[in-house]
């Protein structure tokens, strides 16, 4: 069965600063990854999403994320945080193909100070 | 970019009441709709997944004769809490997947409900 752990429940950054939300996964066969954000009170925005092909993708917002198959890996990065990026992070995966539903990590707090 | 509304937004309600939540997809087709429960501060629970024009596949643990669920057609699929209680309180989020390939899953604003 597929998984994902995102082992940080907060993460803290001044703004202007590089952010990372780590995410890694376990899933048979070759992974769909994906990064959601969650506003309070609001549904799941879909940022990006890793397929195939290029290990890094980029996104909505400035957003990135690379995928690295030998550490199981799929980490969430933006160059230079902005305080509008404090959100509700959630990394979810699926196997190929078919209409399997996501699996979510638990999601990572992310807090950007001024 | 495709659009899941979801209605309503917020819901109060007395004990004993049935209360149905509505999911649709705006601008695309979506074959499967998938529901989900999220307590505070917690991840996305599935509750089931939702085919147009069949039964609703729920997910271990999850009373179907308490969450009832309709997919009659390819832009629409409701839950139905029935007979809810305080312990039914919680935030309720659809999504819909686009047909075809590889399509990420959209979601709905979500519907905060609340049993009194």
């Amino acid at each position: 069965a597929q998984s994902v752990a995102q082992p940080e429940d907060q993460v803290n950054v001044a703004e202007g600063n590089p952010l990372t939300v780590k995410c890694t996964y376990s899933v048979s066969g070759n992974p769909y990854l994906f990064w959601y954000v969650q506003y309070p009170n609001r549904g799941l925005q879909f940022l990006l999403k890793y397929i195939t092909g290029d290990n890094l993708v980029k996104g909505s917002y400035g957003f990135e994320a690379e995928f690295n198959k030998s550490q199981t890996s799929f980490h969430l990065k933006k160059p230079s945080a902005l305080v509008s990026d404090s959100a509700l992070y959630f990394c979810a995966v699926t196997p190929p193909g078919g209409n399997t539903p996501l699996v979510f990590g638990k999601g990572t707090r992310l807090s950007v100070i001024a | 970019g495709a659009v899941v509304s979801q209605h309503p937004s917020w819901v109060i309600c007395k004990s004993g009441t049935s209360v149905k939540i509505e999911c649709r997809s705006l601008d695309f087709q979506a074959t499967t709709m998938f529901w989900y429960r999220q307590f505070p501060k917690q991840s996305l629970m599935l509750m089931a997944t939702s085919n147009e024009g069949s039964k609703a596949t729920y997910e271990q643990g999850v009373e179907k004769d308490k969450f009832l669920i309709n997919h009659a057609s390819l832009t629409l699929s409701t839950l139905t809490v029935t007979s809810a209680h305080p312990e039914d309180s919680s935030f309720y989020i659809c999504s819909a997947r686009e047909t075809g390939f590889n399509q990420p899953q959209h979601f709905g604003d979500g519907t905060r409900l609340s049993i009194l």
